[in-house]
């Protein structure tokens, strides 16, 4: 069975720095997607990005960007130049290339200090 | 705006009652999805739904009940089989292209159940 580890409960940044939020994950496929999900204080879940497995090349949307090491199966968010409203709770997230079952980490919180 | 709606945002209910929360979508969106979030777990698929008329339990079905009427419905049943329902319950939808991974999830705000 997959799984998915956040290992940071909690981390904190102050603004315009840049923080690194770690995951990694464990399967036997080779073909499968990776995303992180920001979920601020009004609990709705956003998505902020998404790798496909087979994509060497590492996603990037403006201030955020992931560092995806198939080998080592570690998917982790780098967050540059950051904002107070990047505070939030950052989920790391597997699916499947053969199911449509998303599976989460516990989360990280990250609080953005001025 | 096409979105997600949860209803109620908050519920409290009684021991031993049946409870449902809404979770309507004008996204026309094929699949449905239903978590739970408890703190320190993440989130965990109760119940799922790739087409009408059909769904499947997910991790953690016990205590729960679904149906899928409409593609825009997708109501779940906190029933009192369910031993620890107290919890954040997030709604959640996508479009079924048929390649997964193409499937990213549009989430609702939520609904909080607590049990008194």
């Amino acid at each position: 069975a997959q799984t998915v580890t956040q290992s940071q409960p909690e981390m904190s940044v102050q603004e315009a720095e840049t923080v690194t939020l770690s995951c990694t994950y464990d399967t036997s496929e080779s073909n499968y997607y990776l995303f992180w999900y920001k979920q601020p204080p009004s609990r709705q879940m956003i998505l902020v990005i998404r790798q496909e497995a087979y994509k060497q090349q590492n996603a990037t949307e403006n201030r955020f960007s992931v560092n995806f090491q198939k080998a080592a199966k570690s998917f982790s968010l780098k967050i540059s130049d950051s904002q107070l409203g990047d505070t939030a709770m950052y989920f790391c997230a597997f699916l499947s290339h053969n199911t449509d079952k998303l599976i989460f980490g516990t989360g990280t919180r990250l609080q953005v200090f001025p | 705006d096409g979105g997600i709606t949860q209803s109620p945002k908050y519920l409290f209910r009684k021991e031993g009652q049946n409870v449902t929360l809404s979770c309507e979508q004008n996204l026309n969106h094929d699949a449905m999805y239903w978590y739970r979030q408890d703190p320190g777990q993440g989130l965990r698929l109760i119940y799922y739904s790739q087409i009408v008329n059909d769904f499947q339990k997910g991790d953690i079905a016990e205590g729960y009940s679904v149906s899928r009427e409409k593609k825009e419905s997708f109501p779940l049943t906190v029933t009192s089989a369910q031993k620890n329902p107290t919890a954040f319950y997030l709604c959640a939808s996508s479009i079924n292209t048929g390649r997964a991974g193409a499937n990213v999830l549009t989430f609702g705000a939520g609904s909080r159940l607590t049990v008194l």
